[in-house]
């Protein structure tokens, strides 16, 4: 199973938006809506941002949003804080009780 | 509280085995998947395995496959990760992860070296 493709980096100046796109296949985040989005600081765990392609666990702000088309998917995050400053993973179902994760962005805030 | 507490992590020579503990507070545990997840240094997460909430299924990604098994003790609210044959490219950080991937602990650091 090969890891989904994002982009290394993506910046942005605090009140602008960034998108971090999620490429797979129809595999995986083509064939289903099973796709989450994680934020990481460094050296902690991994945050549930985005869940089901868009919806938000309870606590996270609505200025973190998700979509998908066809094989890719995408997380939006307006009004960009410094906090926001973070990698960022995706994941998704991939069939057979399989799942697959993004190779990970690093997100900068300017 | 939920509490998601990984231990059993350290250093081990190539070929050799480990056991990751996981104990569970703050939910009912036997009503829900758990995943492990890995993150070697510097890199990406990658999904390990999955369990039912009853213990009586299991999954695993194919890096892992034939050589690492996942148990779960509901009545002790533990999951459990035995890593047999390790291997250098095993060297991460393995979080214990709740079936949404919406729960995770704060992981516990395998080394695998000689």
């Amino acid at each position: 199973q090969s890891a989904l493709t994002q982009p290394p980096s993506a910046s942005g100046s605090p009140g602008q938006s960034v998108t971090i796109s999620c490429t797979g296949t129809s595999s995986d985040v083509g064939g289903y809506n099973y796709v989450s989005w994680y934020q990481q600081h460094s050296g902690k765990a991994p945050k549930l941002m985005i869940y089901e392609v868009s919806k938000r666990p309870s606590g996270v702000p609505d200025r973190f949003s998700g979509s998908k088309s066809g094989n890719t998917a995408s997380l939006t995050v307006s009004g960009l804080q410094a906090e926001d400053e973070a990698d960022y993973y995706c994941s998704s179902y991939a069939g057979s009780n399989n799942y697959v994760f993004g190779t990970g962005t690093k997100v900068t805030v300017l | 509280e939920v509490q998601l507490v990984e231990s059993g992590g350290g250093l081990v020579q190539p070929g050799g085995s480990l056991r990751l503990s996981c104990a569970v507070s703050g939910f009912t545990f036997s009503s829900y998947a758990m995943n492990w997840v890995r993150q070697a240094p510097g890199k990406g997460l990658e999904w390990v395995s999955i369990i039912s909430g009853s213990g009586d299924s299991a999954y695993y990604g194919d890096s892992v496959k034939g050589r690492f098994t996942i148990s779960r003790d509901n009545s002790k609210n533990r999951l459990y990760l035995k890593m047999n044959s390790l291997r250098g490219d095993d060297t991460a950080v393995y979080y214990c992860v709740g079936e949404g991937f919406d729960l995770w602990g704060q992981g516990t650091m395998v080394t695998v070296s000689s």
